[in-house]
């Protein structure tokens, strides 16, 4: 069974630092790219980032770029996203999933599975 | 960047009624398309891919039209479980969602 846990949210001031993580299971970690999407609180979803299966394409939305940063670690099949200047628009419960088949990019396809989220809220 | 425009915002439906989301690109994506279902509180599922692919597992109810800058979503027959917000994903360029069409209950 495809599981995928996100962990690593909380409550931080703006300008701070946060890492989330990303434990994955029951697939072959590293064929598959991974992505971040989040969703801030009753709206709706938006993409974050996406990495492919070696760490070769990297990808972020704009409103991210330059201050989070993906990566994986396919030997712990783990997903990570460094969260640096948080500011209080990135509040958002941030879901981990998955790419839905071989890909050479980042999406080819869409995302098949999804974590249950963790929650980050950035608050003074 | 791309954007993705998703009508109507709400659509009020009864259930066995027939219904059509639409999803329009700000420039050709191709087939480049995914469409998503989420219910409150819950992650999002994958309904379709490449614009008319069905993900597996998903009822042969939903079906997926469209390519260029235009794509439907289409339940046949709805059903109670069928209420819930959908979602359009265009991944030609970056990934961009669409704002979403909250399905309810007429």
């Amino acid at each position: 069974e495809v599981q995928l846990v996100e962990s690593g949210g909380g409550l931080v001031q703006p300008g701070r630092s946060l890492r989330l993580s990303c434990a994955a299971s029951g697939f072959t970690f590293d064929d598959f790219a991974m992505h971040w999407v989040r969703q801030a609180p009753g709206k709706g979803l938006e993409w974050v980032s996406g990495i492919s299966w070696n760490s070769g394409t990297i990808d972020y939305a704009d409103s991210v770029k330059g201050r989070f940063t993906i990566s994986r670690d396919n030997a712990k099949n783990s997903l990570y996203l460094q969260m640096n200047s948080l500011r209080v628009e990135d509040t958002a419960l941030y879901f981990c999933t998955k790419e839905l088949g071989y890909c050479a990019s980042t999406t080819c396809y869409g995302f098949d599975y999804w974590g249950r989220g963790t929650l980050v809220t950035v608050s003074s | 960047d791309i954007q993705m425009t998703q009508f109507p915002s709400t659509l009020s439906a009864s259930v066995g009624d027939r219904v059509t989301i639409t999803c329009r690109a700000s420039q050709d994506i191709s087939s480049w398309l995914a469409w998503y279902q989420q219910k409150a509180g819950k992650a999002p599922r994958l309904l379709m891919y490449k614009a008319s692919n069905l993900q597996s597992g998903v009822p042969s109810r939903f079906s997926g039209s469209g390519s260029g800058t235009e794509f439907t979503l289409t339940i046949s027959s709805l059903q109670p479980d069928d209420f819930a917000t959908y979602y359009c994903q265009q991944y030609n360029s970056h990934v961009t969602f669409g704002q979403g069409t909250r399905l309810e209950i007429k």
